[in-house]
């Protein structure tokens, strides 16, 4: 089945810098890569998505990119604020229809003031 | 707006006894999904469902079985509670074919 792999588990950055993190997959066939956000307490909410059709997608102070022949993606968050920090997850979609999401571990990100 | 509902957000059961976590979503979505999540590990998939009464087992599906009746509700069933199974259980569901899934708030479950 598909692993996701998440990089790094933890990731501290001053408010104004950028912040990177890193995800592997193993399935050739997924084609949906979404971001989840969580909050302390709350549930995990969809911040971005991309498709393998395409290499990479912006909105506002987020991006992600994708590599498809390397089969790994990353989400960028620039000009980074306090209310920025939060748990992030990768997922990749798979199974026969490709209905099936499988999450990373998770990064705690800490924006410091 | 989507909505998923979950029947509790906190629960204490005794070892040995058998716990029904339920989840509603009000989208007309096909799939549907539970996943546990635990500090450190992320969000784990224990089962899955892509239509009503069809569903496959995914990673940890060790100690749980679900049931879907309705296309709207998808229930996850610890056959006899274990220690090891005190966790926060979240439900999401999703359109077929590999679309944004929306979770609901979350089940804390605490087994003692």
């Amino acid at each position: 089945g598909e692993n996701v792999e998440q990089h790094p588990s933890t990731l501290s950055v001053q408010e104004g810098d950028s912040a990177v993190i890193k995800c592997t997959y193993s399935d050739s066939a997924s084609n949906y890569f979404p971001w989840y956000k969580q909050e302390l307490g709350k549930r995990p909410q969809l911040i971005i998505d991309i498709r393998s059709n395409v290499g990479e997608k912006k909105d506002q102070r987020i991006a992600v990119t994708l590599n498809k022949t390397a089969k790994h993606f990353s989400l960028h968050i620039t000009e980074t604020q306090p209310e920025d920090s939060a748990v992030y997850f990768c997922a990749a979609n798979s199974g026969g229809s490709n209905y099936k999401l499988t999450f990373g571990k998770g990064t705690l990100l800490t924006v410091n003031p | 707006d989507v909505k998923v509902t979950q029947s509790s957000r906190y629960l204490v059961k005794r070892t040995g006894e058998k716990v029904f976590l339920e989840c509603v979503q009000d989208m007309d979505h096909e799939n549907m999904f539970w996943y546990r999540q635990d500090p450190g590990l992320g969000l784990r998939l224990i089962y899955f469902s892509y239509d009503v009464k069809m569903k496959e087992k995914g990673d940890i599906p060790e100690g749980y079985s679900v049931s879907r009746e309705k296309k709207e509700r998808f229930s996850l069933i610890l056959e006899s509670a274990s220690t090891n199974q005190t966790s926060m259980y979240l439900c999401a569901s999703s359109l077929i074919g590999g679309n944004e899934a929306f979770f609901g708030q979350g089940t804390r479950l605490t087994v003692v």
